[in-house]
């Protein structure tokens, strides 16, 4: 089947201590992205990724870093969390977003985290 | 930058009822339009999609044309049905240069349909 998996899918941390929140699709898909769902500001894109090796900010970067090191992981990274990167945290692939031939966006299920 | 405004929710509806949720943007060149759909506790799954001037997606009933003129692209369906609650996000692709690889949202409609 088809599907990006997130994990994990709830997490409550603490300040400062690090974690991440893995993605990986099996659509062999190149193009990769990490947004953030909060009420009232709809979903924000943090960082994105057109191919392995190949990583840019979105709206949203600062606090999280991204690696992309396997064309089918994209890990989102919280070094040192805050109480404000608590969020719905959505991971998303596509086979392209060329210009002109815009792909169809495959969303995961979501990573609710809490940051006390 | 490029941004997508939605029309303030929530939308409350009784079922077969005529739905619209508007939506327009502001983008250089020519953005791909899209809809996305989000039923409870799941991601996003793409609902329909337009990608130049006048094109109309649609998808389960739901319809959406794509009009540069008036930089708008409503949703409309004309019987909803308790099963489309659900919260509507309209988004765009850049046409090119630094948008390009970036997926804009707007700010999510809910939408309640009573039996």
């Amino acid at each position: 089947e088809a599907q990006v998996t997130q994990n994990p899918r709830y997490l409550i941390t603490v300040t400062g201590k690090k974690l991440t929140v893995t993605c990986s699709q099996n659509m062999n898909h190149e193009y990769m992205s990490w947004y953030r769902q909060d009420p009232g500001l709809g979903l924000r894109q943090i960082y994105y990724s057109m191919n392995v090796e190949v990583t840019d900010k979105g709206d949203v970067p600062e606090g999280y870093k991204v690696s992309r090191k396997e064309k089918r992981n994209f890990p989102l990274i919280l070094e040192s969390p805050s109480p404000n990167q608590t969020s719905l945290y959505f991971c998303a692939s596509s086979l392209s977003l060329a210009s002109g031939s815009p792909g169809e966006l495959f969303f995961g299920e979501g990573s609710r985290l809490t940051v006390l | 930058g490029n941004s997508v405004t939605q029309m303030e929710g929530p939308v409350t509806l009784s079922e077969e009822a005529f739905l619209t949720i508007n939506c327009t943007y502001t983008a250089t060149g020519y953005p791909s339009l899209f809809w996305y759909v989000q039923y409870p506790g799941e991601g996003l799954q793409l609902l329909l999609k337009a990608t130049k001037a006048d094109d109309k997606g649609s998808n389960k009933g739901f319809e959406a044309t794509y009009r540069k003129e008036t930089t708008s692209f409503h949703l409309e369906k004309g019987s909803v049905q308790v099963s489309d609650s659900a919260v509507y996000f309209c988004a765009l692709t850049g046409a090119g240069g630094t948008s390009y690889g970036k997926l804009t949202f707007g700010q999510g409609t809910i939408l309640t349909v009573h039996p």
